[in-house]
């Protein structure tokens, strides 16, 4: 099993729709996670932290369930700008940065 | 606000030949990583550096090497480059330990031809 894993998409979704992506993690051992976006061919940008229970930041909210090691990003009222990979990033308890295989959103009109 | 910087951004090399990939971490960042990303894949990390020690290593090939220097900045030594080394090198950088969030800088992209 990988150490981290997402939900493999490709979301394709309307503008004004919410969508939800799950990431799962073997380590229960990691503390922080984190949520990256990565538009084509650049650089992930950090997108929210979760250190808690979740995280919320305008249309976008981060829910972090450690009984079952997943954490969850929602995003509410898509908009085109939204379409990118959304990559789920999790120290395993060690100074590493393990990322998930990303997941594609596609937003169309 | 300063951020991560690589270079070059873009360089290429014919197979067997040697390539330095330059970062320079965000001011007070202690903390260095290198990930490599092929086309379609997600990010693999190679290796990373805590206050000028290695603190990690992945996935990286022995061919490769890096270091970091006293200034904090750090350097992927690529040898005896192979096609399949055609990527785009990531190096992010934190402060502060396992907790804070990491920063990339926006590449270097990597051709063997």
């Amino acid at each position: 099993r990988k150490e981290v894993e997402q939900d493999p998409g490709p979301f394709n979704v309307p503008e004004g729709a919410t969508v939800a992506f799950n990431c799962t993690y073997s380590n229960s051992a990691s503390q922080s996670f984190f949520w990256y976006r990565q538009d084509c061919r650049k650089e992930p940008k950090l997108l929210m932290s979760v250190y808690s229970s979740g995280n919320e930041d305008g249309r976008f909210t981060a829910q972090l369930n450690r009984a079952s090691q997943y954490i969850s990003l929602l995003i509410r009222d898509s908009k085109l700008s939204d379409s990118a990979t959304y990559l789920c990033v999790v120290p395993p308890g060690t100074d590493k940065l393990i990322f998930g295989t990303g997941t594609r959103l596609q937003v169309f009109p | 606000a300063a951020g991560v910087i690589q270079s070059p951004r873009h360089l290429i090399k014919e197979k067997r030949e040697t390539a330095t990939l330059k970062c320079y971490p965000i001011p007070r960042h202690d903390t260095v990583y290198w990930y490599q990303q092929g086309p379609g894949q997600d990010p693999q990390f190679l290796i990373s550096f805590y206050e000028k020690m290695q603190s990690d290593k992945g996935s990286i090939p022995d061919r490769f090497s890096a270091q970091q220097f006293s200034d904090y900045h750090s350097e992927l030594n690529m040898s005896s480059l192979e096609l399949g080394d055609s990527a785009l090198y990531f190096c992010a950088s934190r402060f502060g330990g396992l907790n804070t969030e990491a920063f990339f800088g926006q590449g270097t992209r990597l051709t063997v031809v």
